[in-house]
């Protein structure tokens, strides 16, 4: 089945200890994406990677970090986790596409993080 | 800074009515025009894309685009229960990858039976 998982689904830390929520896709998708979603602000995006090694800051990228060695898979990590980093965090893929068009971004079910 | 507003909502619809959804955008460059369900809970889906003016029709869904205005709209005929969701709208601007959105807050809509 064509997917994009995520792990933890769920997950409550401590401020201050690291973190790495996992992301893989299973349908060669070269264009990967980490959002957070919270209330009354929608979807933010954190860090995006156009292919393997190629990757790059989106709106929010502060005290997060990325990398994309392998294309299926793009982990995100929280060096030093703070409660500002709660929310509801999904990863997402696109096939890649030519110029000037729009591919369908293809979402995980989200994992839930609360930093106390 | 560009910007998508939605009306949070919640947008209370009887079951068989039309639910009209609505989205607009500052960035008058703006060139393509997205709207994404999300049931409680989970992840958000794809519905429809538009790109040109007028209307784009898709079963019960129609989307409608004016750019003079800078307004995009979702319309649900025949709303069904299962219709109740958050209703994301999602805008691509001129010059942005093709990857690259930004999204709304969403408009939470719920079907009343």
């Amino acid at each position: 089945e064509a997917q994009v998982t995520q792990n933890p689904r769920y997950l409550i830390t401590v401020t201050g200890k690291k973190l790495t929520v996992t992301c893989s896709q299973n349908m060669n998708h070269e264009y990967m994406s980490w959002y957070r979603q919270d209330p009354g602000l929608g979807l933010r995006q954190i860090y995006y990677s156009m292919n393997v090694e190629v990757t790059d800051k989106g709106d929010v990228p502060e005290g997060y970090k990325v990398s994309r060695k392998e294309k299926r898979n793009f982990p995100l990590i929280l060096e030093s986790p703070s409660p500002n980093q709660t929310s509801l965090y999904f990863c997402a893929s696109s096939p890649s596409g030519a110029a000037g068009g729009y591919n369908e971004q293809f979402f995980g079910p989200g994992t839930r993080l609360t930093v106390l | 800074q560009k910007e998508v507003e939605q009306n949070s909502g919640p947008l209370s619809v009887p079951e068989g009515a039309i639910a009209s959804l609505n989205c607009t955008y500052s960035d008058r460059g703006s060139q393509s025009f997205f709207w994404y369900r999300q049931y409680s809970g989970k992840s958000p889906e794809l519905i429809m894309f538009i790109y040109s003016n007028g209307d784009k029709e898709d079963g019960r869904f129609t989307a409608q685009l004016n750019k003079a205005s800078q307004y995009v709209s979702l319309l649900i005929r025949d709303s069904q229960p299962s219709d109740s969701a958050t209703y994301l709208c999602a805008v691509k601007g001129l010059g942005d990858s093709n990857y690259q959105l930004i999204w709304g807050a969403g408009t939470k809509l719920i079907i009343k039976p």
